[in-house]
């Protein structure tokens, strides 16, 4: 089993439409949770962090359901220019304190 | 502020052939990582460096694959030989643990590789 696991998709979806992206993980110590954003071809970018409480970014919207291990990111009103692939990441500390990487999830917003 | 430099951009080389990757992070951050992503996956963590020590490097093949930090700035990954399935994108990435946010990785452009 993976450590991070989310739905590869694709999501194609209309401009305006509301999309939600699920990820799980496996490892109950894990301590801090992220979503990234990566554009084809680019490098992967910090897009918010996710707390138990749940926060919002404009547009976005990220909850962590510890109980389950589950994390969430909602996009409300989607534009055009949110076609990417969205990381879902979990931060191991101890030692090294690492990254653990989901495989993405790509959305394709439509005209 | 500069963001991480890495180059070269695009390499085409045959299996067992050698290649090697630079890296140049962010000025000031301690931490860099070497991360492989194969397409349709996400990143995953090759080598982990603190200054010029490695501080994980449980995921790298180091049968063939080699890095080295010498003097806490600038890293070099290498492979040799080259084997099919080393065709992916190397990103790097710099983090500063003594910053708030410190979590925060940020990336170079990557390199992308292909193995013939």
């Amino acid at each position: 089993r993976k450590e991070v696991e989310q739905d590869p998709g694709p999501f194609n979806v209309p401009e305006g439409a509301t999309v939600a992206f699920n990820c799980t993980y496996s490892n109950s110590a894990s301590q801090s949770f992220f979503w990234y954003r990566q554009d084809c071809r680019k490098e992967p970018k910090l897009l918010m962090s996710v707390y138990s409480s749940g926060n919002e970014d404009g547009r976005f919207t990220a909850q962590l359901n510890r109980a389950s291990q589950y994390i969430s990111l909602l996009i409300r009103d989607s534009k055009l220019s949110d076609s990417a692939t969205y990381l879902c990441v979990v931060f191991h500390s101890g030692n090294t304190g690492k990254l653990i990487f989901g495989q993405g999830t790509t959305l394709q917003v439509k005209p | 502020e500069a963001g991480v430099a890495q180059s070269p951009r695009y390499k085409i080389i045959e299996k067992r052939q050698s290649v090697a990757f630079w890296c140049n992070p962010i000025s000031g951050h301690a931490t860099l990582y070497w991360y492989q992503q194969i397409l349709g996956q996400g990143p995953k963590l090759l080598i982990q460096f603190q200054n010029n020590g490695v501080v994980d490097d449980s995921q790298l093949p180091k049968d063939r694959f080699s890095a080295e930090r010498l003097k806490g700035v600038d890293s070099t990954l290498k492979i040799q030989p080259a084997k099919l399935e080393d065709s992916a994108v190397y990103l790097c990435a710099s983090s500063n643990p003594g910053q708030t946010n410190s979590y925060e990785q940020y990336f170079g452009p990557g390199t992308r590789l292909t193995v013939t």
